[in-house]
């Protein structure tokens, strides 16, 4: 059974903070995406990372993806209130369907 | 377009009801796919069609049945529900991108069984 640890699991911090939230695996990933959810809505696809090693950047989020391809990153500098949510992380890991395994999810909370 | 759109956006319904979920994407993508979330719990799949074949199903009670008119269309019938089926029902779509998937979801449809 394939896993992908997610951590933390809830995050509250103070607007102009910097966080970071990790998912971990012992499975090579072929690619892994990351997700923001309000509350009732689906998942908007923030980023898809493929190479090991590769960094992405969205603003102030930061996408990082292992060498080994089985664990990334977000690094989210001077937080804002915006940014609260729950953050998902999905792991490809080559099925012909393109299925995802989810981590369990980071509920940020950005207070102003 | 590049959305996944799903109706309705919330439903409730009694234990005897019958209702339908209805999910459309126009991005040509041929796979889709049934999640159910629980509050403050990550996606659990469901079901895959791929190429309009159910490809998977996950031990999904059978009160839950999709299915998949064509390409664009993905619909989840839904029968004989029990409480504990409430949840956010979401609808997604995936593209294969430089030999990786990208999956995209609709807003979801939130059902309350009562």
């Amino acid at each position: 059974t394939q896993l992908l640890e997610q951590s933390p699991q809830f995050l509250s911090i103070q607007e102009g903070e910097n966080l970071t939230v990790y998912c971990n695996s012992s499975s090579v990933f072929s690619s892994l995406q990351w997700y923001r959810q309000e509350p009732g809505e689906g998942p908007v696809l923030l980023v898809t990372v493929v190479t090991g090693g590769e960094v992405k950047k969205l603003k102030r989020l930061t996408f990082q993806f292992g060498d080994a391809r089985k664990d990334s990153s977000l690094h989210i500098t001077a937080a804002q209130p915006g940014d609260t949510g729950l953050y998902l992380c999905a792991g490809n890991y080559g099925g012909s369907q393109g299925n995802l395994i989810f981590g369990k999810g980071t509920k940020l909370s950005v207070k102003p | 377009d590049t959305e996944v759109t799903q109706t309705p956006k919330h439903l409730v319904m009694g234990m005897t009801n019958k209702k339908s979920l209805k999910c459309e994407q126009h991005m040509g993508h041929r796979a889709m796919y049934w999640y159910k979330q629980k509050a403050k719990k990550p996606p659990e799949l469901m079901f895959v069609y791929s190429y309009e074949k159910l490809s998977i199903n996950e031990s999904v009670p059978s009160r839950f049945s999709p299915e998949c008119p064509n390409s664009s269309l993905l619909n989840l019938h839904l029968h004989a529900l029990q409480p504990e089926d409430s949840a956010l029902y979401l609808c997604a779509s995936s593209q294969v991108v430089s030999n990786h998937y990208e999956q995209f979801f609709g807003p979801g449809t939130r059902l309350t069984v009562l």
